[in-house]
Parts: C-alpha cells; structure tokens; sequence
C-alpha cells in the first residue's frame, strides 16, 4: 500500500509568482483536503476535494485553488505569491465516509 | 467558533518520565478528537483518535488519551517517556465533517 506522497519537497519562489504543488493520494482513498502551516503553528484546513469537486473551503482567499483528478491525486494552485504564503503545505487524503486522514511529508515553500 | 486549546507550548521532561499533554475544544456537541505527532520537518502522524464509547483511547507508540465531556478535554499521557519521542504533538477536531481545526501545537523535549 502506497502512502501519501506530495512533489516538490522543497520550492523557493518570489512575491507575484505562482506555484503548483502536488499530492497523491493513498491507495483507496477517494478524498484529500490540503492544509498550510505556517512556522510555530498548527496546520490551517485551505480546502478539500471530493471526486473532483470541491468539498468545503478554509479561510483563504481565492487565489488559493486546487484540482483534484480521476485517480483523486490533486493540485493546489498559489497565484500572486505573498511573504505570508511561506509554509508548509500539507496533503491528506481519506475515505469519504471516515473522519481519519493520512498526511503527507508536505512541501515547504518559501516566498521571498 | 470553534476551536482547539494546547495551554502548553513547550514541555521538558527527562527520559523514563510520565507525560500528559493538555488539549481543550470549545463547541457544545462532542467533536471526533485526534493527537498527531509531528518529527521535525515530516508530515503529521496519527497517534490515536476518539469517535464514540469507551473515553480512554489507546494508541500507537504506547500513547493514550482520555475525553472527559465535563471538560471538553482530551488530554494525552503517556507512563514512560523515551528520546524518540521528542517532537511536537498536535490535538485536531472534527465536527460532523472530515476537515480538521487543529490546536497550535507542544513541543515535547526529552533529556537524557
């Protein structure tokens, strides 16, 4: 059984740019939410996908977007890059039905 | 609004030591309760998780957490505590939904 897995580990970008961080689910699973957490805190829930739809949203503006594919692998998309973006950006996936997500090891981003 | 508690940031304790976690939520209906733990620069893990029943939870790596309604608390212990076990340990909450609210987090250091 294959874990979640995300790409790139690491990513340095500059304020105004845009970026594209990616995550496989774990085999089975048909649901992954996407979490930032920044240094010193707790993740932040940004949003969830459910077969390809978006299933519930966070408190983030709406230049934080995400896709989510028919193999439920997904994608969250970063447009106008700000300092504050500087986090690690967590995926978990899991069953739609069950209330226990799998993490990924995360990406850390850098905005300078 | 709902929300997740960890009064302590930092806690030291020495190898062999006991350990109890603090974790309060506020919100009136029993949420599902989760503690991961997070080694620096990994995802998080679950160690254990609360739905319903029996309110003394066992989990992996010989942790256990006990919900207490009276105190919408859910505090994690452990008897003996060894050098791997020093990362930072996160409470979360869900309330009828998969998506998690997460405490900020307690940096647990273990001597020798």
């Amino acid at each position: 059984e294959t874990g979640v897995t995300q790409s790139p580990t690491h990513l340095i970008k500059t304020r105004g740019q845009q970026v594209t961080l990616r995550c496989s689910s774990q085999s089975g699973h048909n649901t992954v939410s996407w979490y930032q957490q920044a240094l010193g805190q707790g993740p932040q829930f940004i949003f969830q996908y459910y077969r390809e739809e978006e299933n519930g949203r966070g408190n983030f503006p709406p230049r934080f977007s995400g896709l989510q594919f028919p193999n439920y692998s997904s994608e969250l998309n970063v447009n106008a890059l700000e300092l504050d973006d500087s986090a690690l950006y967590l995926c978990a996936s899991s069953l739609r039905t069950y209330n226990e997500q799998f993490f990924g090891p995360g990406t850390r981003l850098t905005v300078l | 609004a709902q929300s997740v508690t960890q009064p302590d940031i930092h806690i030291t304790v020495s190898e062999g030591a006991s350990l109890e976690l603090r974790c309060n939520y506020s919100y009136g209906a029993t949420p599902y309760l989760f503690w991961y733990v997070q080694s620096p620069g990994q995802g998080l893990q679950l160690l254990l998780k609360y739905f319903s029943g029996d309110t003394l939870v066992q989990g992996i790596k010989g942790f256990e957490a006990e919900f207490k309604r009276s105190q919408s608390s859910f505090n994690l212990r452990k008897p003996s505590v060894h050098w791997s076990d020093a990362a930072e340990y996160f409470c979360a909450v869900a309330f009828n939904t998969d998506k998690l609210i997460f405490g900020t987090g307690t940096r647990l250091q273990v001597f020798p």
